[in-house]
């Protein structure tokens, strides 16, 4: 059984567009994250989301919000694509708040923007 | 601010040499320090964390890892490697309370020569 899920694995999509990328975990965590690694390796958190709080990175432009339907899922939404939105997409997810807990992380999703 | 520095963007060892990843840290309280592996195409896997107690720690895969306090480091260490190693590692600091994030170093990229 997969831990962390996210579809699609690759995302090709012009600029301008809305997509959306979907993240299932099922190990009854409460937080889950969204991350962005660059080309370059570098991993930068996003968003980290529980049922009580949203946290996010002052660093993220608003075209970038998630959505939580419950517990289990935390969606990427990213409205007005630009190419440097061009990156692999983690979504993890932790039994702890923050940085007290291990992380679990999806296997990525790669967007590609033209 | 916390940061974690990874001073080695790459590293080539021969298979069956001894390995060591250097990472040093900045955080004002105890740390919570991991290090995880990421293989080509994949998301990132926990080898190793430290929060408190042995500062030395022992992870998957043969790895292991020592906290210092006064080097401020959490270098990872495997005494002989094998050529599935060859991945990109990342170091990582988070603690505190509930808002704080984990913080990736820029990671590592191991290279085994046979």
């Amino acid at each position: 059984d997969t831990a962390v899920s996210q579809t699609p694995k690759y995302l090709v999509t012009q600029m301008g567009n809305d997509k959306s990328i979907k993240c299932e975990q099922n190990l009854g965590h409460d937080t889950m994250y969204w991350y962005k690694q660059d080309s370059k390796k570098f991993l930068k958190i996003m968003f980290s989301y529980n049922n009580k709080e949203l946290i996010i990175n002052e660093t993220v432009p608003n075209r970038f919000s998630p959505k939580s339907p419950d517990k289990a899922h935390l969606n990427l939404h990213i409205n007005s694509l630009e190419l440097g939105d061009s990156a692999v997409y983690f979504c993890a997810s932790s039994q702890l708040a923050g940085g007290r807990g291990e992380q679990f992380f999806g296997p990525g999703t790669r967007l590609t923007v033209l | 601010a916390q940061s974690v520095t990874q001073p080695d963007i790459h590293i080539t060892v021969s298979e069956g040499a001894s390995l060591e990843l250097r990472c040093n840290y900045s955080y004002g309280a105890t740390p919570y320090l991991f290090w995880y592996v990421q293989s080509p195409g994949q998301g990132l896997q926990l080898l190793l964390k430290y929060f408190s107690g042995d500062t030395l720690v022992q992870g998957i895969k043969g790895f292991e890892a020592e906290f210092k306090r006064s080097q401020s480091s959490f270098n990872l260490r495997k005494p002989s490697v094998h050529w599935s190693d060859a991945a990109e590692y990342f170091c990582a600091v988070g603690g505190g309370n509930a808002g704080n994030m984990l913080t990736f170093g820029g990671g590592t990229r191991l290279m085994v020569k046979p």
